[in-house]
């Protein structure tokens, strides 16, 4: 199985600081067609994850701006541009190269 | 819209077999796969296994002795059985859609306690 390990964020963080969460990967997500499948979700307190990055660095529909992921093929980072009270919660990378489809173990941000 | 709903037992006891339901809208099975994934009690989360809009499955591996998903296409519902429950399996049980081999939409969930 694929092993996704995140990174901890030094919370809690001032509200409107940008922070980068970091998520790497034991193989290489990067397939023959191009496309990398790492995804990035936010699970607020209470609620159900929400997609809000796929094939590494494209937005889902909806997902602010503010959000963008980038990387290489085992080394990813989701960033939060001017983090809100909203963006409180836990951000989970997952990786959809092939089964089973295997989650990190999360990353919780605080705001200030 | 598309929307997910999970339901079934809260509560199961030991050795027995779980069954839940997901029941979809907005968006066809035989256009869609979808997938379970599961979340313990202040953990993370686990993927459980997939439908395709094929009609073909896919497990995982950690499970799949005792598991089963299949779908009703006429009531737009997607069914998983898990059988010989233990107490390591009382999770939150959420249904989502796959798209681009992402979980682009999730239902609400539903607790399932493992308990005598």
């Amino acid at each position: 199985d694929i092993v996704m390990t995140q990174g901890a964020l030094p919370n809690p963080v001032p509200s409107g600081e940008s922070v980068s969460i970091t998520c790497r990967s034991s193989k290489s997500l990067l397939y023959s067609d191009g496309k990398t499948y790492l995804n990035w979700y936010l699970q607020r307190p209470g609620q159900s994850p929400q997609l809000l990055i796929y094939w590494m660095s494209t937005r889902a529909s909806g997902v602010s701006d503010r959000f963008s992921g980038s990387g290489s093929g085992t080394d990813f980072t989701l960033k939060i541009s001017g983090v809100e009270a909203e963006d409180v919660g836990v951000y989970y990378c997952q990786q959809g190269l092939e089964f089973p489809f295997t989650f990190g173990s999360g990353t919780k941000l605080e705001i200030k | 819209q598309v929307q997910l709903k999970e339901s079934g037992p809260g509560l199961v006891q030991p050795s027995q077999t779980l069954s839940l339901t997901c029941t979809v809208s907005g968006f066809s099975l035989t256009s869609y796969t979808v997938s379970w994934v599961r979340q313990p009690p202040g953990k993370g989360l686990e993927w459980i296994g997939a439908i395709w809009s094929g009609g073909s499955t896919d497990y995982n591996s950690a499970l799949k002795s005792r598991l089963s998903i299949s779908r009703d296409t006429s009531k737009s519902q997607v069914l998983l059985k898990m059988n010989s429950l233990q107490t390591e399996d009382t999770a939150i049980y959420f249904c989502t859609r796959v798209r681009r081999m992402s979980f682009d939409y999730w239902g609400q969930g539903v607790m399932v306690t493992v308990s005598s």
